[in-house]
């Protein structure tokens, strides 16, 4: 079975710039979470989808969003990228919601904003 | 407000060694999930064990036994006759309610593992 899958791995853009990363849920989950994992605030959950809604929102601003497709994968959008956003993006995915149902973390997509 | 804490940033240990990684977490809610995830070079968290607040039992999975003891908050980690595929970055986390998926992770604890 294949596992969560992100693209792109690597990523350079520039300051005011927008992005998009895309992660592929393993087959048959419906539960998509986004972390944020920086040397200096560490892992930080950014939000968790399921069924096409946001179920849960961390505390970043607007400029961070996501959504779901109806095949469960997930894009997040960063707008107007700022220097403090270059970070590791992790993408989980689980059977349903709730903690019962273990999480599967993809390899990340590493954003560098210069 | 969640908090976990691993005040261990990196631990040396020689191959064959014991070790120990702690956590300790802060919660107002009695029903909470605890987590261990291991981040190798590779970058992919990988899930080691979920325990819920109401079961206290130690547990043992062959090298990897943890300790949970509600009434010093801790839930501590130790690896037995470490070995060098054990160096990563461990993560302790905290989850409530337990309807969210989402985790509040401590900074984690560097290990390095020397042959």
């Amino acid at each position: 079975k294949a596992g969560v899958t992100q693209t792109p791995r690597y990523l350079i853009k520039t300051r005011g710039q927008q992005v998009t990363l895309s992660c592929s849920p393993i087959s048959g989950h419906r539960s998509v979470s986004w972390y944020q994992q920086t040397p200096g605030q560490g892992l930080q959950f950014l939000f968790e989808y399921f069924s096409e809604t946001q179920r849960n929102k961390g505390n970043f601003p607007g400029r961070f969003s996501g959504r779901q497709f109806s095949n469960s994968r997930s894009e997040m959008n960063v707008s107007t990228l700022e220097l403090g956003d270059s970070a590791l993006y992790l993408c989980a995915s689980s059977l349903n919601r709730g903690v019962n149902y273990e999480q599967y973390f993809g390899p990340g997509t590493r954003l560098t904003v210069t | 407000a969640q908090k976990v804490t691993q005040a261990q940033t990196e631990i040396s240990v020689v191959e064959k060694e014991d070790v120990t990684l702690d956590c300790v977490y802060e919660t107002r809610d009695t029903t909470y999930y605890l987590f261990w995830y291991k981040q190798p070079p590779s970058g992919e968290l990988v899930f080691l064990i979920r325990r819920n607040s109401f079961d206290e039992q130690n547990e043992i999975s062959g090298r990897y036994s943890w300790n949970f003891q509600k009434s010093t908050s801790s839930f501590n980690f130790t690896i037995t006759a470490s070995q060098v595929v054990d160096s990563a970055v461990y993560f302790c986390a905290l989850s409530e309610p337990p309807g969210a998926n989402n985790l509040f992770f401590g900074t984690g604890t560097r290990l390095t593992v020397i042959p």
